[in-house]
């Protein structure tokens, strides 16, 4: 299975700032994919991350606020531009992994003051 | 679109104790998945299920696809204190590269 990791863990930042997430695979995937977990909740697509071409966004997160970059099959990044309190979520990244399957980060902590 | 509505919300058990949690939607679904949370990490594939009525261990965890393909159920036997955690059902979307998730299970043991 692939080892993908995540820097920062976590993060405290300050409302109006930004903060760009990185995803890091350890072997070449196809499809790579950026999720919020807001407290207490389960896990909301944002965006699949698609290499070579623009990222496709789900309803209710925009490309302003949450620009991705993908320049290679092996990384990502996310970032959470404008940032409010609200922002405040674990954000993870997944990779396909065949058969239907994702795996996934360990995920990046952002509190948001 | 595609829905999971899972329960229990939350669970408190006793060590030893089996437990089971499922997952139901309105639509058909050709995959079930159970991944596992645990604080500070990302879930974690236990059992992925691929034809109604499929049965699958893994260990003490044992996981059935519904003959409908509109349910699936996760049961956990002799829970043990590492068995804590956030489970969570999810199933690709139709036509799509992408999954959803049903709210999670929270499991709490006490020892």
């Amino acid at each position: 299975s692939a080892v993908i990791s995540q820097k920062p863990s976590r993060d405290i930042c300050q409302r109006g700032t930004s903060l760009t997430i990185q995803c890091q695979v350890d072997s070449q995937v196809t499809m790579m994919f950026w999720y919020r977990q807001q407290p207490g909740q389960s896990l909301t697509l944002i965006a699949t991350a698609n290499q070579g071409s623009e990222a496709t966004y789900e309803s209710g997160f925009v490309i302003d606020k949450f620009p991705i970059s993908r320049p290679n099959l092996t990384f990502s990044t996310l970032t959470v531009s404008n940032m409010s309190p609200e922002d405040s979520s674990i954000y993870l990244c997944s990779v396909d992994a065949g058969s239907d399957t994702q795996y996934f980060g360990p995920g990046t902590r952002l509190t948001v003051l | 679109g595609q829905q999971l509505n899972q329960s229990p919300q939350s669970m408190f058990i006793q060590e030893g104790e089996d437990v089971s949690m499922n997952c139901t939607s309105s639509s058909i679904f050709n995959t079930w998945l159970w991944y596992k949370q645990e604080p500070g990490e990302g879930p974690v594939l236990l059992i992925a299920l691929y034809k109604a009525g499929e049965l699958t261990s893994n260990g003490r965890l044992t996981a059935q696809f519904g003959i409908t393909r509109k349910d699936s159920f996760l049961n956990i036997s002799a829970s043990i204190p590492s068995d804590v955690g956030i489970y969570f059902c999810a199933g690709p979307i139709q036509g799509a590269q992408k999954l959803v998730f049903g709210q999670g299970t929270r499991l709490t043991i006490n020892p």
